[in-house]
């Protein structure tokens, strides 16, 4: 069976700190990949999406960027952290075919700038 | 783009009462699929729905695709404390597009 895995599930930076988030996949292979951010109890904004190693697409430009080094792999960075950084952040995938365009998402990191 | 209006943002309902929410769009879609979030966790899915006038169940929870292929609605009968949570419906039009989410209901419920 498929598993998506998340680290970490909570992070407090300073603001101009890097950041890396990491996000895996197993029991599948080339799955469309997501990261996505949730302000507190607000809706869910998809930042990046990538259907094949090293294709990323940006929906919002911003702060932060994305890369997928490996196949089952997502990294979302940031070279300085602003405080509107701040937020939950979710990375999924969903079958590049079959799965009938489920999206499956994984647990989240809160990330908290100060 | 694609944009889902859902309603209502919240509601605030006893234990024992029936639920229902939806989700209108502008434009038509081919899948939709409802999920549930618990605080601090990831979305989980609920239902998924292919077929216009489909009608779904997953134990206390009903939902349906609309005939026009551009609404779906989600029931909760019986709500208890656990239902309480997020609920966001997404629509997917075709391919690798992303989906596209609601805002969200959010759910609470009076013991």
């Amino acid at each position: 069976s498929q598993t998506i895995h998340q680290w970490p599930a909570t992070l407090v930076q300073p603001v101009g700190s890097p950041l890396s988030l990491e996000c895996t996949v197993e029991g599948t292979s080339n799955p469309n990949l997501y990261w996505y951010r949730q302000a507190a109890g607000r809706g869910l904004q998809l930042l990046f999406y990538s259907v094949g190693i090293g294709q990323i697409s940006s929906e919002v430009p911003q702060n932060l960027s994305a890369s997928r080094p490996q196949d089952r792999q997502f990294i979302l960075s940031s070279k300085k952290l602003l405080l509107s950084d701040s937020g939950f952040y979710l990375c999924a995938w969903t079958a590049s075919s079959g799965l009938r365009g489920k999206l499956f998402f994984g647990s989240g990191t809160q990330l908290s700038v100060l | 783009g694609q944009q889902l209006n859902q309603s209502p943002q919240s509601m605030f309902i006893q234990e024992g009462e029936d639920v229902s929410m939806n989700c209108t769009s502008s434009s038509i879609f081919n899948t939709w699929l409802w999920y549930k979030q618990d605080p601090g966790e990831g979305p989980v899915l609920l239902i998924a729905l292919y077929k216009a006038g489909e009608l779904t169940s997953n134990g206390r929870l009903t939902a349906q695709f609309g005939i026009t292929r551009k609404d779906s609605f989600l029931n909760i009968s019986a709500s208890i404390p656990s239902d309480v949570g997020i609920y966001f419906c997404a629509g997917l039009s075709s391919g690798n597009t992303p989906l596209v989410f609601g805002k969200g209901t959010r759910l609470s419920v009076i013991a």
